[in-house]
């Protein structure tokens, strides 16, 4: 069983285009993230979740909303797609809250906006 | 300026060779993780480093932590083409909860 699973692995959609991202995780953690990775390969966190409420709303435009039903799921949904939101979008969690911890990544989502 | 840099950015080395990746910062870290990323997979966790000065092995790879919890390395001894990938290294800082900034990633090719 996957730990961390994304759906979907690639997206290709048009500029203008609203779009979801979903992610679950059959691990039992509490806190669940979403990172963008640019071409670059750098990895900039989104959003943190802990318990389905939002802990981390990095800078991030307000057409980017995160959406938790329970502390399993934690789905990404995009308004009014733009070029530059073209990424891999990573979902993660991890188990506990404090410093000794690790972070569990999904295999991504390649956005590509055309 | 990202919170953490590590160089270098890309390293190609052959087979067999020895290499250090470092990872620096201005800033004082909780916990220092070092992750492994392979082309279309997401980052897997290597270790986490605690501890000012604390050094872990896995295998051939040896982490340390800096004294002043603000840098680490990574040296591959003997390096193999299984590993090959994108090393990233991430910090939590104190009083962000489980907050990961990571860094600028070194790209490793081992060529056989």
């Amino acid at each position: 069983d996957t730990a961390v699973s994304q759906t979907p692995k690639y997206l290709v959609t048009q500029m203008g285009n609203d779009k979801s991202i979903k992610c679950e995780q059959n691990l039992g953690h509490d806190t669940m993230y979403w990172y963008k990775q640019d071409s670059k390969k750098f990895l900039k966190i989104m959003f943190s979740y802990n318990n389905k409420e939002l802990i981390i709303n990095e800078t991030v435009p307000n057409r980017f909303s995160p959406k938790s039903p329970d502390k399993a799921h934690l789905n990404l949904h995009i308004n009014s797609l733009e070029l530059g939101d073209s990424a891999v979008y990573f979902c993660a969690s991890s188990p506990r809250q404090g410093y000794n911890t690790e972070a569990f990544f999904g295999q991504g989502t390649r956005l590509t906006v055309v | 300026t990202q919170l953490l840099e590590q160089s270098p950015q890309f390293l190609s080395i052959q087979e067999g060779e020895n290499l250090t990746v470092y990872c620096n910062s201005s800033s004082v870290f909780s916990s220092l993780q070092w992750y492994r990323q392979e082309p279309g997979e997401g980052p897997v966790l290597l270790v986490t480093v605690v501890t000012g000065g604390e050094v872990k092995k896995l295998k051939r790879l040896t982490f340390q932590f800096g004294d002043a919890r603000k840098d680490s390395s990574l040296h591959i001894t003997a390096a193999q083409p299984g590993d090959t990938g994108l090393y990233l290294c991430a910090g939590v800082k104190p009083n962000t909860g489980n907050q990961f900034y990571f860094g600028t990633g070194t790209s490793l090719t081992v060529i056989p």
